[in-house]
């Protein structure tokens, strides 16, 4: 069965910092990758997503992530957060033959002025 | 576009009661999706359509029932509120390309059972 894992369930970064949010899954076959975003009291938007070809993902916001086969991990990175970036953030995964996301439980990033 | 959208907003419940949350998308597109968000569990598939007349259960179906009578309508169904079932519901949808679909989340629906 597929799993996400999000080990960091709240991130605080100062702002104009870098920051990482990891995410890992666990696939014996090939699978979509997917990043989303939550801002307080409001639904999910997508923020970028792996399908193929490049492992570097450039999303929206200023956002991008790496997918690395080998260590299954898809960490999604900023190299300089805003205060509005302050949201949750979920991992999701899906195989090819799957119509269902798998997500993981989310990462709040919490940006301090 | 309205995109994907939800009544209602919040709705508070006491045990045993039952209701229906509708979602509805403009976007024709095929799947749609019921989730349940509770703290430090993401999001859990509840039950899901792939069209029209069709439905499936999801990762946690129980206590829920489902409807899609007409493409862009999808009905989540709970006939005897328990307490359990207090959760944020969001809705989605999404257009099979080559699998590499997106799913569309609408603002979600606060329950609250008592």
């Amino acid at each position: 069965a597929q799993s996400v894992t999000q080990l960091d369930s709240q991130v605080p970064v100062f702002e104009e910092a870098p920051v990482e949010l990891r995410c890992n899954y666990s696939s014996s076959v090939s699978v979509y990758l997917f990043w989303y975003v939550q801002y307080p009291n409001q639904g999910l938007q997508l923020l970028l997503k792996y399908l193929s070809g490049s492992t570097l993902v450039k999303g929206i916001n200023g956002f991008e992530a790496e997918f690395n086969k080998s260590q299954t991990s898809f960490h999604l990175r900023k190299p300089s957060v805003h205060i509005s970036d302050t949201a949750e953030y979920f991992c999701a995964v899906k195989r090819d033959s799957s119509y269902k996301l798998i997500f993981g439980s989310g990462t709040r990033l919490l940006v301090r002025p | 576009n309205a995109g994907v959208t939800q009544t209602p907003k919040f709705r508070v419940l006491k045990t045993g009661q039952s209701m229906t949350l509708l979602c509805a998308q403009d976007m024709n597109h095929e799947y749609m999706y019921w989730y349940r968000q509770d703290p430090g569990m993401g999001l859990r598939l509840i039950h899901y359509s792939v069209g029209e007349g069709t439905t499936a259960k999801g990762e946690v179906p129980d206590g829920y029932n489902v409807s899609r009578l007409k493409k862009q309508n999808f009905l989540l169904g709970l006939e005897s509120a328990a307490p359990s079932q207090t959760s944020v519901y969001f809705c989605a949808s999404s257009v099979l390309a080559g699998g590499q679909e997106t799913q569309y989340f609408g603002p979600g629906t606060r329950l609250l059972v008592l």
